[in-house]
């Protein structure tokens, strides 16, 4: 069967430290990847895309990489801020066309000062 | 920020009342998408339109049907409501449906089916 598999627990560290979320999928072949960060009470906000050809994608302190042997993306928060602890949320388009995009469950991060 | 607006923002209802959920945007997007949100389960599309009059089923569309008379407007509607659909609903736009194009999200309406 289809899946996109984030760890379910919350990610705790402590700021200055960098923070590796992981996404897994098994029976896709997406040719792009995005990552998304929700906070509560709110919708979900792009961060970044990262096409199947690309090893790694980066914005300021955040780092993607996207491993199609693995099936899996990483994703980084260096030097991470108590500002950055919120839900972060992978999703690939299936190819099946109109962008139907497949999220995984999210990812909690809790940067502690 | 994009121009997306959910109304309302939280509602509470009984079991077997309709339902309509809207959302508008001012971005002049082309593609709109509902989603629904709970726990332990990543977000769900529900139906997505491609244009004005051009909708379709995602994933979860049972018990749903949607509308869209024009390009700024996607209403979703829950015709008989029941408890399994209290959730989080979301809309989002897309400017051109492509893979490698971002989606951008409303806020969300919380709703609660007694």
């Amino acid at each position: 069967s289809q899946k996109i598999e984030q760890n379910s627990e919350a990610l705790n560290i402590q700021e200055g430290k960098t923070a590796t979320l992981t996404c897994n999928y098994t029976n896709y072949s997406p040719a792009y990847l995005q990552w998304y960060r929700q906070d509560p009470g709110r919708g979900p906000v792009f961060l970044l895309l990262i096409r199947e050809n690309e090893k790694e994608k980066r914005k300021e302190r955040l780092k993607v990489t996207f491993d199609t042997t693995l099936k899996q993306s990483l994703f980084h928060i260096t030097a991470s801020q108590p500002a950055d602890s919120a839900t972060y949320l992978c999703a690939l388009d299936p190819n099946t066309g109109f962008q139907k995009l497949v999220f995984g469950t999210g990812t909690r991060l809790l940067v502690s000062p | 920020d994009a121009g997306i607006t959910q109304s309302p923002r939280h509602k509470v209802t009984e079991t077997g009342t309709p339902v309509t959920l809207r959302c508008h945007q001012t971005e002049n997007h082309r593609y709109m998408y509902w989603y629904r949100q709970d726990p332990g389960h990543g977000l769900r599309l529900i139906h997505y339109s491609y244009g004005v009059k051009d909708t379709d089923k995602g994933e979860v569309s049972d018990g749903y049907s949607v509308s869209r008379s024009k390009t700024e407007d996607f209403l979703l509607t829950l015709e008989s409501a029941t408890s399994s659909q209290t959730s989080v609903y979301f809309c989002a736009i897309s400017a051109s449906g492509d893979s490698n194009q971002p989606q951008h999200f409303g806020d969300g309406t919380r709703l609660s089916i007694l």
